[in-house]
């Protein structure tokens, strides 16, 4: 079974621009979650979508957002990128159910020149 | 409020000797627990998860951590170090109220493995 596919891997931007990044969960998971990652803040929840809708959000601001397609499929973006944005960006998913395992993919590592 | 704190940022051993990655937690209802390793320029595997069965959880190569509410203390180990085991090592809580996918990490331990 395939894991997590995120794309693209690496990616460079400067800053106002905007960004797009995929997921791919595991087949069968519903459940798609994205985190951020940083040097100074660690790792930090952004939002989970499951069938579409988004669940849970995060304490960040209104420029990143999300969205979740009928086959499972996530996008985040963000936009008026700032330096700080500058972060590996994991999504992970799960079933629903169970006790809450995620797993994880490789991460989008995003630089904001 | 649910909090994690990893005691130690880094932590160095020699392999073949064990290895201990303290994590304290703090959570108002009964946590779900996990550790999950990141190897350079990965995701995260899970290794192991506490979740209100046993005490003592073992997880994948070789590691296995020791819930005790009353240290509120979920600490991972392994008996004998290798190689691979370097990367960074994360204390995970998942908060009742906020569902499965919102969850707090610690700020992580990065283990080093010298020969």
């Amino acid at each position: 079974k395939a894991g997590v596919t995120q794309t693209p891997r690496y990616l460079i931007k400067t800053r106002g621009q905007q960004v797009t990044l995929s997921c791919s969960p595991i087949s069968g998971h519903r459940s798609v979650s994205w985190y951020q990652q940083t040097p100074g803040q660690g790792l930090q929840f952004l939002f989970e979508y499951f069938s579409e809708t988004q669940r849970n959000k995060g304490n960040f601001p209104g420029r990143f957002s999300g969205r979740q397609f009928s086959n499972s499929r996530s996008e985040m973006n963000v936009s008026t990128l700032e330096l700080g944005d500058s972060a590996l960006y994991l999504c992970a998913s799960r079933t629903e159910g169970g006790t809450g395992e995620l797993f994880f993919g490789e991460g989008s590592r995003l630089t904001v020149l | 409020a649910q909090s994690v704190t990893q005691l130690d940022s880094h932590v160095s051993v020699s392999e073949g000797t064990p290895v201990l990655l303290r994590c304290n937690y703090s959570s108002s209802y009964s946590p779900s627990l996990f550790w999950y390793v990141q190897h350079p320029n990965k995701g995260l595997q899970l290794l192991l998860k506490y979740t209100s069965a046993a005490t003592l959880v073992k997880g994948i190569n070789g590691f296995e951590a020791e819930f005790k509410k009353s240290e509120t203390s979920f600490h991972l180990t392994k008996p004998s170090a290798h190689m691979s085991d370097a990367a960074e090592y994360f204390c995970v809580v998942s908060p009742f109220s906020g569902g499965y996918n919102k969850l707090i990490f610690g700020a992580g331990t990065r283990l080093a493995v010298h020969p």
